[in-house]
């Protein structure tokens, strides 16, 4: 079964410096996502992305944060210059259509310190 | 503004009992619902979804209710089992043409042997 894929699943990393966290969605959808889920809490949308440009993000979001699809297969979520609340799980998400069903990779654990 | 949110932060069942977990939701016009189970250290997966213009749906030992005039959402599970133990989530898309999903609180069931 096609699953989506996140690499690495745990990083550690000191503030100020920059991650890159990876994702390689299911193969034929078109619409791919980042949400992270801080320890304990929900599900929080950070941005989607479709047709090779954000479609939409959240106000988490900022200009810390960017997004690419450097090849056909791989997205990619970076933060510039990393602080201690952005310690969290990111969830990379893909679908095949606009509101339908998306499908999350198993997380990438990023510890700040 | 936009919410989800979930009554019943634990829910603790018997195996082989029937589980209900609820959902509410805050924007009437979303469109579509997922539920999701999240398992420690996992990403969210998709259990089942459904549409507006839909009040029920069912699939294999799991079924959705939806109740549009009280923006609710339930997700029953039959016959509960130990492998069921998980954080469930209901996602909702607030709006046909946004690319973004909200997620709940969630909730915690445990199963008791």
């Amino acid at each position: 079964e096609p699953e989506v894929t996140q690499t690495p699943s745990h990083q550690v990393t000191q503030m100020g410096q920059e991650v890159i966290l990876r994702c390689v969605p299911i193969s034929n959808h078109l619409y791919f996502y980042w949400y992270r889920q801080i320890l304990g809490q929900k599900v929080e949308f950070l941005v989607s992305f479709y047709n090779n440009e954000i479609s939409e993000k959240s106000e988490i979001f900022d200009d810390q944060f960017s997004v690419e699809r450097p090849d056909g297969s791989n997205f990619t979520l970076k933060i510039r210059s990393t602080k201690l609340e952005d310690s969290a799980m990111y969830f990379c998400a893909s679908g095949l259509l606009s509101g339908n069903t998306i499908y999350f990779g198993e997380g990438s654990w990023l510890t700040v310190v | 503004g936009e919410s989800v949110g979930l009554h019943l932060p634990t829910l603790s069942v018997q195996e082989g009992d029937n589980s209900i977990i609820n959902c509410a939701y805050s924007n009437s016009a979303s469109d579509y619902f997922i539920w999701y189970k999240q398992e420690s250290g996992k990403g969210p997966q998709f259990i089942i979804d459904i549409r507006s213009n839909m009040d029920k749906r069912q699939g294999q030992r799991v079924t959705v209710l939806l109740n549009k005039t009280v923006k609710h959402l339930s997700l029953q599970i039959a016959a509960t089992q130990p492998g069921d133990s998980a954080v469930y989530f209901c996602a909702e898309n607030p709006t046909s043409g946004t690319y973004k999903y909200i997620f709940g609180t969630g909730t915690r069931l445990k199963v008791l042997a």
